[in-house]
């Protein structure tokens, strides 16, 4: 039978309220850090990246901020809209190493009620 | 989408068949992975490629066979793979192998075992 399958937090929103999605992160070297969405069906899509000698990004409806004194990063989308529901990843840069390793976290699920 | 396209979409197959995976990026790029996503764990890394040649395996079983013909095409030579390797199959590539950024996602293959 099915094995019981990752247990993702929800995060839940009304239509049009801002979403705030949390990601601590492992390692303390890492200086690079992405948000994904994934859709059902679909694989990752990249929404906006930080490095890290920054504490705030911004992009279009998104901001990400980074705290890297206790390894959080945050995604906060404005006006939360239904097509933003999906499963949301951070993703930290494992670098150095000669080569772009990404690890991810286990993701959040957004759900977007009208 | 993305600029990085997979076939098949879908995979049933039995623990005695061999198959491939096929993933084509047509953005330049000179870096592409493989990831595993499954229910249970979360996106894991399996394989890097740089200019064709492979920098990473992360500890994958044999019989998941990587192959990169070029910069532009990635396969995944599949044989007596085990009910526990259904999941979704995911391609990625990035512009420069020693750069830290962005990874861009095919739809993924999603196969099942049985």
């Amino acid at each position: 039978g099915e094995s019981v399958g990752l247990h993702l937090p929800t995060l839940s929103v009304q239509e049009g309220d801002n979403s705030i999605i949390n990601c601590a992160y492992s390692n303390s070297a890492s200086d690079y850090f992405i948000w994904y969405k994934q859709e059902s069906g679909k694989g990752p899509q990249f929404i906006i990246d930080i490095r890290s000698n920054m504490d705030k990004r911004q992009g279009q409806r998104v901001t990400v901020l980074l705290n890297k004194t206790v390894k959080h990063l945050s995604l906060q989308i404005a006006a939360t809209q239904p097509g933003d529901s999906a499963v949301y990843f951070c993703a930290e840069n494992m670098g150095p190493g000669g080569y772009n390793k990404l690890i991810f976290g286990a993701g959040t699920r957004l759900a977007v009620h009208p | 989408e993305t600029g990085v396209t997979q076939t098949p979409r879908h995979l049933v197959m039995g623990m005695t068949n061999k198959k491939s995976l096929k993933c084509e990026q047509h953005l330049g790029h000179n870096a592409m992975y493989w990831y595993k996503q499954s229910a249970k764990k979360p996106l894991e890394l399996m394989f890097v490629y740089n200019f064709k040649e492979q920098t990473e395996n992360n500890s994958v079983p044999s019989r998941f066979s990587p192959e990169c013909p070029n910069s532009s095409h990635l396969f995944l030579h599949l044989h007596t793979l085990q009910p526990e390797d259904s999941a979704l199959y995911l391609c990625a590539s990035s512009q420069d192998p020693a750069r830290e950024e962005t990874q861009y996602f095919g739809p993924g293959t999603r196969l099942l075992v049985l």
